[in-house]
């Protein structure tokens, strides 16, 4: 049975430093790794897809990395600004799955501050 | 576009009572997910629809939950009786057909379900 943890929980830091956020998973048998970020109140917007064979995936200030072998996927985001305060979700995809069944991390909750 | 909506945006029932969330997806999308998160738990899979077609429901709690997408087009999820545990927000989700694994969910802000 997969299971995503994604640590730390909770997570500030001044604007301008970079952010650090860390997911695990313990079956490396996946199709694709997807990084989300939800406000409060508000759906879950998709940040970065990375494919299996890929090892990382870049959008302007984030980028995600994947070792599948080990499991993990960090992802950076530089420069951090108070607008990327919200919570960060990592939801591996299963292998041979017919459609998107996700199983996702706790979270980690991040404050940017001014 | 519009994106994937969701309503109530949140729901107060009394135990056993009987609730219905919906779901309307982006416009031909035929992938259509829900996923629900309790509290302190992590956010996990319900079901998923190919149109109107269930094509997985291994998530699917119990036999309280039933979901229906009539039409192929929005869709809807009953809990009869709602139980205390049912609390939580369900999360609706959408994307076109293409290669598994390859396309991007789209999800709505979610229904917040609160049990009484």
């Amino acid at each position: 049975k997969q299971e995503v943890t994604q640590i730390p929980a909770a997570l500030s830091v001044p604007e301008g430093e970079n952010l650090v956020l860390n997911c695990s998973f313990t079956d490396s048998a996946i199709y694709n790794l997807q990084w989300f970020r939800q406000d409060p109140g508000k759906g879950l917007t998709s940040l970065l897809l990375i494919q299996s064979s890929q090892r990382e995936q870049t959008s302007g200030r984030l980028n995600a990395s994947l070792d599948k072998s080990s499991g993990r996927s960090t992802l950076y985001i530089a420069a951090s600004q108070p607008g990327d305060s919200a919570t960060y979700l990592c939801a591996v995809n299963k292998r041979e799955a017919a459609g998107n069944k996700l199983t996702f991390g706790g979270g980690t909750r991040v404050l940017v501050k001014p | 576009e519009a994106g994937v909506t969701q309503f109530p945006s949140h729901s107060v029932i009394e135990k056993g009572q009987t609730v219905t969330l919906r779901c309307d997806p982006i416009s031909g999308h035929d992938n259509l997910y829900w996923y629900r998160r309790v509290m302190g738990k992590e956010i996990k899979f319900l079901l998923h629809f190919v149109k109107e077609s269930k094509q997985d429901e291994s998530g699917m709690p119990n036999n309280r939950f039933l979901a229906e997408r009539t039409g192929g087009t929005y869709s809807t999820l009953k809990v009869q009786p709602a139980e205390l545990e049912d609390s939580g927000v369900y999360f609706c989700a959408s994307s076109p057909l293409a290669p598994s694994g390859a396309n991007v969910l789209t999800f709505g802000a979610g229904s917040r379900l609160t049990v009484l």
